[in-house]
Formats: C-alpha cells, structure tokens, sequence
C-alpha cells in the first residue's frame, strides 16, 4: 500500500519562529488533508489540498502531486499551534492513509 | 453545524463489560469511519460505512468488535467482551466526499 512519510518527527520553537513541515508519499494520490491534533487530542481540520496552495491566517500548504510531497508552513507560531500534525492521504482504492504526524512544541 | 458528536467522552469500565461508543455524523455526510488511536500503534481505522453499508471492517481487530449503522444519523461501536488492551481513544469522522471531518473522540479505559 501506499506509504507516508513526514518529517521532521519532532521539532521545537521559539514562539515567532517560522516552521516547514513535510509530507513524502510513495504513490500518486486523489486527495490530501493536514490535521492538527491539539494538546487536548482534538484532531482539526487545516487543509484539504490535493494540489495547488492554500492559505488560513499564518498557515499555509501547498501540494505538488506530480513530485508526490506536501508542505505546511506555519509562521510567527504561537505556543497554541503545539500538538502534533498529520497529513493523510486518499490513494483512490482505500480511506485516507495517514503519516504518523510531527510533533510541534512551541515555546513561549 | 455541531460537526461529528460523539458520546460518552470517557468510558472507564471494567474487564469483560460490553461497551458501546456512540456517533452522530454530520448531517448529509455519505461515509463514516471508526478509528482508533494509542501510543504505540497511532491511528488505525477500524472500519467505514458508505451510505449505511459497511464497505471494509478489515482493520476491526477481533470478533469482540462489531458496529452498526442503522440509519444515516446514528452508529455504534460495540466491545463486547472488554479487555484492558482495548483502551484507547476512538475517533469517529463522515465524509461528504473524500474530505473527512473528525469528532471530539471518546477515550475509553477498560481496568
């Protein structure tokens, strides 16, 4: 089946410091989402984006199918932006495959 | 709209009760999943519906587990007989298309 990979699995900041996250995958895909599971364990939608680059606020993502990866950009971060990040994939022939998220802590 | 509601929030029974998880979908969402998530396996989906028919319960991980979609509004998932290993936090989430929608998730320990 079809593999995700995010990277890095852990990371830590400075609040006001900017922040990419990645999201490899090994097949071609229908859809993407990004997730953010906050310290509460609440899983929040952030982004639908099969391709192209969508903006909220000081987050952003872009999806370039044809190279198989997605990036969530998170700038000027705040201690609430801690929790772990997932992005999950729809291959088309199953449900969404997810990654195993990268852990965010932002500290004040 | 409320978005996916999902009860009870905690369930803490002992080994060997029945237990059932209940969800309500969003409203006009045609599929729904259960999923499960611990430490040390993450999230694994367990099972989903489209349009009240179970498509694919492969990852239901034995016979203790069953759910039920009796209706476009309501379904349950049932543990029955409980064991320790199976706390875990459950999610459920619909669909109205591929884009799936999370609720608040019921953490359930079983001593």
């Amino acid at each position: 089946g079809i593999q995700v990979e995010q990277s890095p699995p852990d990371l830590i900041l400075q609040e006001g410091a900017n922040s990419t996250l990645r999201c490899n995958f090994s097949d071609s895909v229908n859809n993407l989402q990004w997730f953010h599971q906050n310290p509460w364990g609440q899983l929040i939608n952030l982004f639908y984006i099969p391709s192209g680059t969508k903006q909220n606020g000081r987050l952003s993502a872009t999806t370039v199918a044809t190279e198989r990866y997605s990036l969530l950009y998170i700038s000027s971060s705040q201690t609430t932006d801690s929790g772990v990040y997932f992005c999950a994939v729809d291959p088309g022939n199953t449900p969404l495959v997810f990654g195993k998220g990268t852990r965010l802590s932002v500290i004040a | 709209d409320a978005g996916v509601i999902q009860s009870p929030r905690h369930e803490v029974t002992e080994m060997g009760q029945e237990v059932t998880l209940r969800c309500k979908p969003i409203s006009g969402h045609n599929s729904l999943f259960w999923y499960r998530q611990t430490m040390m396996r993450g999230l694994e989906l367990l099972i989903y519906f489209n349009n009240n028919v179970p498509i694919d319960d492969s990852g239901m991980p034995e016979d203790r587990f069953s759910a039920k979609m009796p209706n476009a509004s309501f379904s349950t998932l049932k543990i029955q007989p409980s064991e320790p290993r199976d706390s875990a936090v459950y999610f459920c989430a619909s669909s109205p298309n591929n884009e799936q929608f999370f609720g608040p998730g019921t953490r359930l320990t079983v001593l």
